[in-house]
């Protein structure tokens, strides 16, 4: 199976940082690579697909990066909105799997 | 617009069953291979089972081989989960959700099952 590794497991920032977010795969996973974005008690969220694709209706704020088996989510002006728990998953084998997710809370 | 409803779970004790199901609307079901994702509570999200749309390729997670059953019924627009042998550990939101070539971009609301004595 292939390991997702998600860091940091928690952040606290301001509205209006900058926030990056990584996520590494224990092999690589080319661009099989996709983000979601989960409030508390709701189902998640696809924020981007194919690593960098951004998904439609999401802001531009966030975007993606990365290939192989390093990514990164970023956000580029932290929201009240964006305050939520951020997961990667690897859409390369069947049996994905997904990282441990990155908890955004307010500073 | 696109529907995932989940219904069926509820409190269970150790070593009892369960069966799920999801709904689907607003979309050609038969078309699109469907996952179900389970979330213990306080915890991260852990990919279950897959069914591809005719429903001839199934996978599972190690986690529920041997215990679980995933189906589907095209004609009812409905994906089903039969959970046997339940344990403590089984214990999560379990979610339905649409597979696409873009990840998973529609999931239902979830359904909560408690394995409990």
């Amino acid at each position: 199976d292939i390991q997702m590794t998600q860091s940091p497991s928690s952040l606290s920032a301001s509205v209006g940082d900058r926030v990056t977010i990584t996520c590494r795969a224990s092999q690589s996973i080319s661009s099989y690579l996709n983000w979601y974005q989960q409030k508390p008690g709701k189902a998640p969220k696809l924020l981007i697909y194919a690593a960098s694709s951004l998904q439609s209706g999401v802001p531009s704020r966030f975007s993606g990066s990365g290939s192989g088996t390093d990514f990164t989510l970023t956000i580029s002006c932290l929201q009240v909105e964006d305050f939520a728990t951020y997961y990667c998953q690897q859409s390369y084998s069947t049996g994905t799997t997904f990282g441990g997710g990155t908890k955004v809370e307010i500073k | 617009q696109v529907q995932l409803v989940e219904s069926g779970g509820g409190l269970v004790k150790p070593g009892g069953s369960l069966r799920l199901s999801c709904a689907a609307s607003g979309f050609t079901f038969s078309d699109y291979y469907m996952s179900w994702i389970r979330q213990a509570p306080g915890k991260g999200l852990e990919w279950v089972s897959y069914i591809s749309s005719s429903g001839s390729t199934i996978y599972y997670a190690d986690s529920v081989k041997g215990r679980f059953t995933i189906s589907r019924d095209n004609a009812k627009n409905s994906l089903y989960l039969q959970m046997n042998s339940l344990r403590a550990e089984d214990t999560a939101v379990y979610y339905c959700a649409r597979e696409g070539d873009t990840g998973l971009l529609y999931w239902g609301q979830g359904t909560l099952v408690t394995v409990s004595s």
